[in-house]
């Protein structure tokens, strides 16, 4: 199965900043089927973002993501309160779907 | 908006049956992929398996022994068995749509195995 690596483990950042979430794969992802998603404490996950650089419905155009193959980023441009959450990448190019360990950001 | 729901005992005993239904409302059951993935507290996200609304599934080689769905579009709801339970069961499940990605989410189920 596909080991998805996220990383760092996590970020402290400011109200404002840049973020850029990395999630690398053990091996490369069919047609680059990669999502992203958000979870809240005792929420269930938001999907964010889906065939590696697409938003999903609803979705702030401060969330982009890009990448191809093995090394996918999530880049939030400018950091709103809201955003601080776990984010996760899963890859869905071949089974089982797998999902990362999870980036939690944080504020500093 | 689609709406589910999951439901189900919140305590098994250890060997027994973990069974969970998800009830989807505001929306169709029919030609969509319907997932089930857990969650041990403070860890991160294991996809069991989908069905899809013709009953056709898939199944994590890594629970496929112990893992049956099913599917009943009448009633707007799927659900899952899993069976020989131990403590490592122990973790919120979700169910959620999705063939790929997973779009529409409950809002998660804690289930603890123990005796």
């Amino acid at each position: 199965e596909v080991v998805l690596t996220q990383s760092p483990g996590t970020l402290s950042l400011s109200p404002g900043e840049r973020a850029t979430l990395s999630c690398r794969a053990s091996q490369s992802v069919s047609s680059n089927y990669l999502a992203w998603y958000q979870q809240k404490p005792g929420q269930a996950p938001r999907l964010l973002i889906y065939g590696a650089s697409n938003r999903a419905t609803g979705i702030p155009d401060r969330f982009s993501g890009s990448g191809s193959g093995t090394d996918f980023t999530l880049t939030i441009s400018r950091l709103e309160p809201e955003d601080f959450a776990v984010y996760y990448c899963q890859q869905y190019g071949s089974s089982p779907y797998t999902f990362g360990q999870g980036t939690k950001l944080e504020i500093q | 908006q689609v709406q589910l729901q999951e439901s189900g005992p919140g305590l098994v005993k250890p060997s027994e049956t973990l069974s969970l239904t998800c009830t989807v409302s505001d929306g169709s059951i029919s030609s969509y992929y319907w997932s089930w993935i857990r969650q041990p507290a403070g860890k991160g996200l294991e996809w069991i398996g989908r069905i899809y609304s013709s009953g056709t599934t898939n199944y994590n080689p890594s629970l496929k022994s112990r893992v049956t769905m099913s599917v009943d579009t009448s009633k707007t709801q799927f659900s899952l068995n899993l069976t020989s339970v131990t403590a490592a069961d122990t973790a919120v499940y979700y169910c959620a749509r999705g063939h790929w990605y997973f779009d529409y989410w409950g809002q998660g189920t804690l289930v603890t195995v123990s005796s």
